[in-house]
This record gives structure tokens, C-alpha cells and sequence, in this order.
């Protein structure tokens, strides 16, 4: 069974920084591009991030680009989400999931990040 | 912030079929990158429901179907049911953006 298990999601003072992370199980984590997708207040979903394979490149949504991270230990089979310069837009429930072509085939259950003074 | 244009909500009676649409533009669906739709039940995790336009992820009931046309995808629910009552997400690729794109949502409500 594909399981994927976000953590280190808390609340945040605006500015501060915070590292995400994605434990995965069930599938060759190793093969797969990875994905950060977040869902705020408003509900809507919204594209992050991505990292290949084994590591080497990495896009991000114009929102976050310069201030969050990727990366990954694919002996671990786990993902990370470095952020940096938070601020309450960035407020969110953060899920990593698992790349498929163009799409997301498995999604992990979120972590809430809070940021707020 | 969202490339991918939805109508906010659609109902219909049990056993009706409903449609959701997402438009997007040149530099996504109508660049040829393919439409697939994610499916969020109330308080839980959203999850792929159609991949690459018309392949229904694994366990998902041949009522739902999808399609591609232009710069526009569309989402089909045939013999609503009540357990359809949901939150539905189109995603694509955006090359101008150089990363993947969400539609708004569409809350879909069985009367």
C-alpha cells in the first residue's frame, strides 16, 4: 500500500522558517518526480513545488520561488520542504504527493502550517 | 491565483448527470498538455479520480467520465449519487508558468 506521511507542520511567527517532511512507503520512492501541493483557508488547492527523481532539479510556483527548498533522501524514501521568510499567506495545510506523468497519483494527509504573530 | 476556470458549484437530483468544466488557455490545456481531476469527500484528503483526460484512477465507477476539447477539459458524473457530494479539482500543466496548474473548484451538491 502507497502511503506518504507529512510532519513538522506548526505555527510560525511571520518571517520565521519551517522544514517540512514527507516519509513514503509502498512504492519505489526513488523512480517518482515528488510534488508539494498546499490548500489554504480558501480552500482552493494550489501547486508548490516538484523535485526529480534523484534530486537535481526542482520548479517552483512563482509565489514561493526563492523562498522554499526541495529536496529529498531517496535512502530514506523522504521528502523535504525547506521554507523560509513565511508569512500568513503562506498559511496552509501542505500535502506532498507522489508525480505520475503530469499528474498526482497518491497524496499523503497534510500538514497544517500556521503562520501568525 | 488559479489558471484553471470552474463553475463554484453544480447539483443535481440522484440519478441525474452532471457536468463540471475547466477552462484554461493556450499555455496549458490547449498546448496539448492533458486534464486530470482530483476528487476531495468532506474532511479528507484529495485524491486522483481521472488521469490523462478520459483513464479513470483505479476503483473509480464508470458513472465518472472525462473529456478534453480545446483549451477546456470536463468532468461527467452520470447516476448521481449521494456519496458524490464533493469537492472537485481539474489540474493541468502550465508551460508559460513552467509548473502545475489547479482549477478553482467546483462543490458539487446531490438535491
Amino acid at each position: 500500500e502507497v502511503q506518504l506521511v507529512e510532519s513538522g507542520g506548526t505555527l510560525v511567527q511571520p518571517g520565521g522558517s519551517l522544514r517540512l517532511s514527507c516519509e513514503t512507503s509502498g512504492f519505489t520512492f526513488s523512480d517518482n518526480w515528488m510534488h508539494w501541493v498546499r490548500q489554504g483557508p480558501e480552500r482552493g488547492l494550489v501547486w508548490v513545488s516538484r523535485i526529480n527523481s534523484v534530486g537535481s532539479v526542482s520548479t517552483y510556483a512563482d509565489s514561493v520561488r526563492g523562498r522554499f527548498t526541495n529536496s529529498r533522501d531517496n535512502a530514506k524514501k523522504t521528502l523535504y520542504l525547506q521554507m523560509n521568510s513565511l508569512t500568513v499567506e503562506d498559511t496552509a495545510v501542505y500535502y506532498c504527493a507522489r508525480g505520475a506523468g503530469y499528474h498526482l497519483s497518491n497524496w499523503g494527509q497534510g500538514t497544517l502550517v500556521t503562520v501568525s504573530s | 491565483q488559479s489558471v484553471l476556470t470552474q463553475p463554484p458549484s453544480v447539483s443535481g437530483a440522484p440519478g441525474q448527470r452532471v457536468s463540471i468544466s475547466c477552462t484554461g488557455s493556450s499555455s496549458n490545456i490547449g498546448a496539448g498538455y492533458d486534464v486530470h481531476w482530483y476528487l476531495q469527500l468532506p474532511g479528507t484528503v484529495p485524491r486522483l479520480l481521472i488521469f490523462a483526460n478520459t483513464n479513470r484512477s483505479s476503483g473509480v465507477p464508470d458513472r465518472f467520465s472525462g473529456s478534453k476539447s480545446g483549451t477546456s477539459g470536463s468532468l461527467a458524473i452520470s447516476g448521481l449519487q449521494a456519496e458524490d457530494e464533493a469537492d472537485y479539482y481539474c489540474q493541468s500543466y502550465d508551460y508559460s508558468l513552467s509548473g502545475y496548474v489547479f482549477g478553482t473548484g467546483t462543490k458539487v451538491t446531490v438535491l
